[in-house]
Formats: structure tokens, sequence, C-alpha cells
């Protein structure tokens, strides 16, 4: 199974400011990574797939990088919004299995 | 727009199985241009891919659920549905089911979940 690690396991930032959430592949999963947001209560919405290809609607503010072992989501300015938990997604070892990472909570500061 | 909603029940006793349906709106459930999934989330925790399925019935399960899980697709009322089998109180979580993107040149592969369904939480209690 590939092990997905994100971190922090929460990031404090002002509005405004900008926000890197890292997740790291316990071995190369290509660019098949994906990013979703949640907020509280809510279903999971998918902002990034193709490790860099923003989904329908997603703001511009929300881009995507890397590929192989480590990926990074950035928010260049984070929105009253933007509050919510990130989680990133592998698919490229389909069809053993899929995962998850274990999130990250971007919380005001 | 394409809207999921599952149903089911809200309690399920230890030992018992699980039976879970989504119902598909907005769109049809026999397209060869997607899977259909399952991913559940204990309360508190992240996300876990349970399984998919296409509408042509193939399906596809996490290794580690897999002997407990069934799903299947009927085309006719546009759902499909989960069984999980011998629930225990760590299988307690809010399940949702999700369209999900694949690709088929130059093998099939499922990619990522999008829309999901808004989520139904099971508790496994007596």
């Amino acid at each position: 199974e590939i092990v997905m690690t994100q971190s922090p396991a929460t990031l404090s930032v002002s509005p405004g400011e900008r926000a890197t959430l890292s997740c790291r592949a316990s071995q190369s999963v290509s660019s098949n990574l994906a990013w979703y947001q949640q907020k509280p209560g809510q279903t999971p919405r998918l902002l990034i797939y193709g490790a860099s290809t923003r989904a329908t609607g997603i703001p511009a503010r929300f881009s995507g990088s890397g590929s192989g072992t480590e990926f990074t989501l950035t928010i260049s300015s984070l929105q009253s919004e933007d509050f919510a938990v990130y989680y990133c997604q592998q698919y490229n070892n389909w069809p053993r299995a899929l995962t998850f990472g274990g999130g990250t909570k971007v919380e005001i500061k | 727009q394409l809207q999921l909603q599952e149903s089911g029940p809200g309690l399920v006793k230890p030992s018992e199985t699980l039976s879970l349906t989504c119902t598909v709106s907005g769109g049809s459930i026999r397209t060869s241009s997607y899977y259909w999934g399952w991913i559940r989330q204990p309360p508190g925790k992240g996300l876990e891919w349970i399984g998919s399925i296409y509408y042509s019935g193939s399906t596809f399960y996490n290794p580690s659920l897999k002997s407990r899980v069934t799903t299947s697709v009927d085309t006719s009322k546009n759902q499909f549905s989960l069984k999980l089998t011998s629930l225990t109180a760590a299988d307690t979580a809010v399940y949702y089911c999700a369209r999900q993107d694949i690709v088929l040149i130059p093998a099939a592969m499922g990619r990522w979940f999008d829309p999901w369904g808004q989520g139904t939480l099971v508790t496994v209690s007596s």
C-alpha cells in the first residue's frame, strides 16, 4: 500500500496570507495525485487532479505542484472560506488501492 | 448537474451487515466514462476508499476490506449499492458515494472522485 503523509497536521494562517501544504508518498505516484477540501460538516470537494490541474470552478488562488513523491498545495491568499481540512489522494496504484493522506487542517491564526 | 444521495440505516448492530444505496440523479450511471465509488470517514478521522464499480458490474475493492465488501449496480434504477459484512465498532463512519473519473487507455484506471454525495453516518452499536 502506498502511504500518503501530509504535513503539517495543522496550519495556522492569517487571512490574506499564503498557505503551503505538503503531501508525501511512500513511493512514486508520478502525477497521479488529487487534492480535496472539506469544510466542517460538509462533503469533500475536488480541488486539484493530475497534481496541478484545477477542477472546474476552483479559484486560481489554489495551485498544485510536484510529482513522484513530493507534492504541494498552495493557497496564494487565504480567504475566510478557505479555512478547512485538505486531503491528498493518490490513484497511481490502481486497482490495488487508492489511498488518502491524513489531512491538513488550515485554521485562522 | 449530477447529484448523488446515499440511503440506508443509521444504526447497525455488531456482526451484522450494512447495506447502503446511492441514487444518482442528473445523469446516467450507464456511462463508459466513470466508475462509481464508496469512501468512508470515521468521526474526526481521514478518508478511506472502500471500493468502486463500473456500470457493467466490474468491481474493485480496497484489499483491506475486500473480504467483507460487495458492491452492485442497478442501471434501471440509476443506483449502486454497498454491502459490508461482519461489522464492528471500527466500521462506524460517514459513508460517501461518489463518481470516479477513469481513463481507459492504455489500461483502465480509476482516478479522482467528483462529485460526492452528502454522506450518511452509520453507527455500529448494540
